[in-house]
């Protein structure tokens, strides 16, 4: 695809149910990044991916989260039990280099979450 | 660690005129590289401009440009000549070897 994917683009879920977010790169980007946005808040730091491997997984808030890269292209956050402060957008970005290199982030359009 | 710091969560300028958004880091690497991103309405995130810290000479991407001073860890800014256009949530973020780091961002109204 031209852009990063992600989907869905809207959920809304139950508390206490476990909800599974997905974003496809783009082509060919080894790095892959996940973020979380709070209403009108910035961007925190979730996971980073180089290939399938994940060298920094400090920001994931609970164990409830958890994430994972196949064949270094697709990945999936998955979030167990939901609880309302899960709700936020949830943006994906993929890049062509490690972060070290310092090439451009490319961003989906994010999956709005809301726990009900 | 990585941190970055964006004190001004809001503001405005007129149409045409020149803003200033300020923004600080910290970090403990050696190599890294400072962007702002650009937030619209719609959501998705577009670079703006981005600096490698080796480099002293300030990036410019037509009306857009930095102010890099290292040794403060201080990343400005500026757009000249704002237009309607450029109404969004605007990040700074920080690359070192391991992750894109963000600051909270600024909310930027232009007035017609």
């Amino acid at each position: 695809g031209a852009g990063v994917s992600q989907s869905p683009s809207n959920k809304v879920t139950e508390k206490g149910k476990d909800v599974e977010l997905r974003c496809d790169p783009i082509s060919g980007h080894t790095a892959l990044y996940w973020y979380r946005q709070s209403l009108g808040q910035g961007l925190e730091f979730l996971i980073y991916f180089q290939g399938n491997s994940a060298p920094d997984k400090s920001g994931l808030p609970s164990d409830r989260f958890s994430a994972e890269r196949t064949g270094g292209s697709v990945s999936t956050l998955t979030i167990q039990r939901t609880q309302q402060e899960d709700s936020a957008v949830y943006l994906c970005a993929s890049s062509l280099g490690s972060p070290g290199q310092g090439t451009e982030a490319f961003f989906g359009q994010g999956t709005r979450l809301t726990v009900v | 660690a990585q941190t970055v710091t964006q004190s001004q969560p809001e503001m405005s300028v007129q149409e045409a005129e020149t803003v200033t958004l300020s923004c600080t880091y910290d970090t403990s690497e050696s190599d890294y590289y400072l962007f702002w991103y650009k937030q619209p309405p719609s959501r998705q995130m577009i670079l703006v401009i981005r600096q490698e810290a080796y480099k002293q000479q300030n990036a410019t991407e037509n009306r857009f440009s930095v102010n890099f001073q290292k040794a403060a860890k201080s990343f400005s800014l500026k757009i000249s000549d704002s237009q309607l256009g450029d109404a969004a949530m605007y990040f700074c973020a920080s690359q070192g070897a391991q992750k894109l780091v963000f600051g909270q961002g600024t909310r930027l109204t232009i007035n017609p």
